[in-house]
């Protein structure tokens, strides 16, 4: 069954620390996986697109990375700031030029940055 | 360049009434996709539309429908609504129905009381 996993739930972490948030997918065939950042009551917005031929991608001071082999793929938000709360939900495409209904989300990570 | 725009943003209904959400895409594109996110269940997948026609429909009852126009805005249709429709619902908008390039608009939150 396809499927996206993430980790942790849910993450507090203080002003000014890395973190790091986790994806597996048991999605096949694979196409891409994105990242997108999620503020309450707001649409997802893109922040990195990786094809299995990519295993690193850097918007800013987000850095996703991806292991097609072991079906993992990791968010590291560097130097956080109060802006980077927010729910940060993994999606998984499985069939390139397909159909969106394609698409396998995970049930995000919800991140609270304190000051 | 207009994003996705979707009205209202917010809206609450009755159990048992009926409700029209609308979606207007990004100028020039031309799929348009549904989908539900509630807290327990995240984004579940609705439907899509490209050229007027459904192209895929995901696993919800029959009280959820849509359509699209010819100048490719879309609606969504939830008859004899129940207290779980309460969502925030998201069109997102892409050139045609491929897995790159798909824009969210901001959501309808819907409540039922």
């Amino acid at each position: 069954k396809n499927q996206v996993e993430q980790s942790p739930q849910s993450l507090i972490i203080l002003e000014g620390k890395n973190c790091t948030l986790q994806c597996n997918y048991t999605v096949s065939p694979f196409s891409n996986l994105r990242w997108y950042k999620q503020d309450t009551g707001r649409g997802p917005v893109s922040l990195t697109i990786m094809t299995f031929s990519e295993n690193t991608k850097s918007n800013g001071r987000y850095t996703a990375t991806l292991d097609a082999d072991t079906k993992q793929s990791s968010l590291h938000i560097t130097a956080s700031q109060l802006s980077d709360s927010a729910s940060y939900i993994c999606v998984v495409s499985g069939n390139y030029g397909g159909s969106q209904g394609n698409l396998i989300f995970g049930k995000g990570t919800k991140l609270s940055v304190k000051p | 360049k207009a994003g996705v725009t979707q009205t209202p943003r917010y809206l609450i209904k009755t159990r048992g009434q009926q409700v029209t959400l609308s979606c207007s895409p990004i100028s020039g594109h031309r799929s348009v996709s549904w989908y539900q996110q509630t807290p327990g269940q995240g984004l579940q997948f609705l439907f899509e539309y490209f050229s007027e026609t459904q192209r895929n429909k995901g696993n919800f009852p029959g009280r959820f429908s849509g359509r699209q126009f010819s100048n490719s805005r879309s609606e969504m249709n939830v008859s004899t609504l129940e207290l779980g429709d309460s969502a925030l619902y998201l069109c997102a908008s892409s050139l045609a129905p491929d897995s790159y390039g798909y824009t969210f608009g901001s959501g309808t939150r819907l409540t039922v009381v």
